[in-house]
């Protein structure tokens, strides 16, 4: 069973824009990664978010994380062309080697 | 550095047939798994290493076998092909313990079809 749903499953918004997809989880987690998937590529990894932390931020990426309410959020700021693709959460829990992927939300950044 | 390397990128099997799909990696990580990736289902694990010699299983390990002889190579088996095995298959690997908070670097993929 998954363990992380994304949401929404797809969105489109218009170049320059802002865009947030969102993961919910089901049990608790050591850590929250989120990755992108380019058309027929393998998946890279963007971020890590640790279950002590609440937001973390690379470059145009801001992610958050409530334990509490067990979800995170991925905002992808001011949005290029090149960030068309598909965005994963993936989670892991103590004593645990397996990483635990959800299903994934679309971006498709309108020129 | 290759990074993660997948062998071979497209293969058609009829059912029943079997075949070996290769995983390797030259960045000296302990950690492999095999995924498999079909529409709305995300990334599911197959089955996983923690090191040279050894394997153990992940959601879906049915019809499937590994093996990880040479700590740089991962090898996914399928004895009998069926027509459910159609799929994207994705190798990857990691340095250290997940709980550790590392990131898994993937192969490209094996676009495999079974008539």
């Amino acid at each position: 069973s998954q363990q992380g749903e994304e949401d929404p499953q797809a969105l489109s918004i218009q170049e320059g824009e802002n865009a947030t997809m969102n993961c919910s989880y089901k049990t608790s987690i050591n850590n929250l990664q989120w990755y992108r998937q380019n058309s027929g590529r393998g998946l890279v990894h963007l971020i890590l978010i640790r279950s002590n932390e609440r937001e973390k931020h690379s470059g145009r990426l801001r992610v958050t994380l409530d334990t509490s309410k067990k979800s995170s959020s991925l905002l992808i700021t001011a949005s290029r062309a090149a960030d068309t693709a598909s965005y994963f959460c993936a989670t892991d829990a103590w004593g645990n080697e397996k990483l635990t992927f959800g299903t994934g939300t679309r971006l498709t950044i309108i020129p | 550095n290759a990074g993660v390397t997948q062998t071979p990128k497209f293969r058609v099997l009829k059912t029943g047939q079997s075949m070996t799909l290769l995983c390797a990696q030259d960045m000296n990580h302990e950690y492999m798994y095999w995924y498999r990736q079909d529409p709305g289902m995300g990334l599911r694990l197959i089955h996983y290493s923690v090191g040279e010699g050894t394997t153990a299983k992940g959601e879906v390990p049915d019809g499937y076998n590994v093996s990880r002889l040479k700590k740089q190579n991962f090898l996914l088996g399928l004895e009998s092909a069926a027509p459910s095995q159609t799929s994207v298959y994705f190798c990857a690997s990691s340095s250290l313990r997940l709980a550790g908070g590392d990131t898994q670097y993937f192969g490209p993929g094996t676009r495999l079809t079974v008539l």
